[in-house]
């Protein structure tokens, strides 16, 4: 298996535009996560689905995002418009979901928003 | 907030030498995990130490779990300058969303 792939891997727009981060999960792992890391807030859980089902949205910091999971293979994070505080590394990660496994993370996405 | 925090911020130690880095947690917890990071780069799980555990061995890792005073400890001996990363605890509370701590930086000098 090639991993948790996310797209792009770097970002760069302008402030106002939208950006859509993609994420394709392990084949098999139930559980889907979508974190923000940032020098002063560290790791932030934004979103998490189960069996494509958004469970808990709670982290996700406003209306300006959103997060889909169409099918089992893949999911995206939308931000619009982008603010440069939305600047961070997003990661996704995903999980077999019964909760004695650990994470597998992809590469993150690094986006800049000037 | 549901966050651990490592201690120390910040380590560094000579090659050979063990590095102990330490996690509190603030809420009751199904397991805890521990999570390196290399710079640039995603986080890939090390250990996980479920919450009637004690005492887990992997490697060159050791770790422990105190409920009682909700921490946790990592120990990697015999480091080697490709132990250099940041190194995350996470808690679980039995949802299966993981909380992660503000991380230890360790850096091994050869």
């Amino acid at each position: 298996d090639a991993g948790v792939i996310q797209s792009p891997r770097h970002e760069v727009t302008e402030m106002g535009q939208e950006v859509t981060l993609r994420c394709k999960p392990i084949s098999g792992h139930n559980s889907l996560f979508w974190y923000r890391q940032t020098m002063m807030r560290g790791l932030e859980l934004l979103i998490y689905f189960n069996n494509n089902v958004p469970i808990d949205d709670s982290g996700m910091p406003e209306d300006r995002f959103s997060a889909k999971m169409p099918n089992a293979s893949f999911s995206t994070l939308k931000i619009q418009p982008s603010e440069p505080r939305d600047s961070a590394v997003y990661f996704c990660a995903s999980s077999l979901p019964t909760g004695n496994y650990g994470y597998t993370f992809g590469s993150g996405t690094r986006l800049t928003v000037v | 907030s549901q966050q651990g925090e490592e201690d120390p911020q910040a380590l560094s130690i000579q090659e050979g030498e063990n590095a102990t880095m330490n996690c509190s947690y603030k809420t009751s917890i199904n397991n805890l995990q521990w999570y390196r990071q290399n710079s640039g780069r995603g986080l890939v799980h090390l250990i996980l130490i479920r919450s009637n555990e004690r005492e887990k061995h992997s490697g060159r890792l050791r770790v422990t779990l105190d409920t009682s005073k909700k921490s946790s400890s990592l120990l990697i001996t015999a480091s080697r300058a490709a132990d250099t990363a940041s190194y995350f605890c996470a808690t679980d509370a039995g949802a299966n969303n993981l909380f992660f701590g503000t991380g230890t930086r360790l850096t091994v000098i050869p």
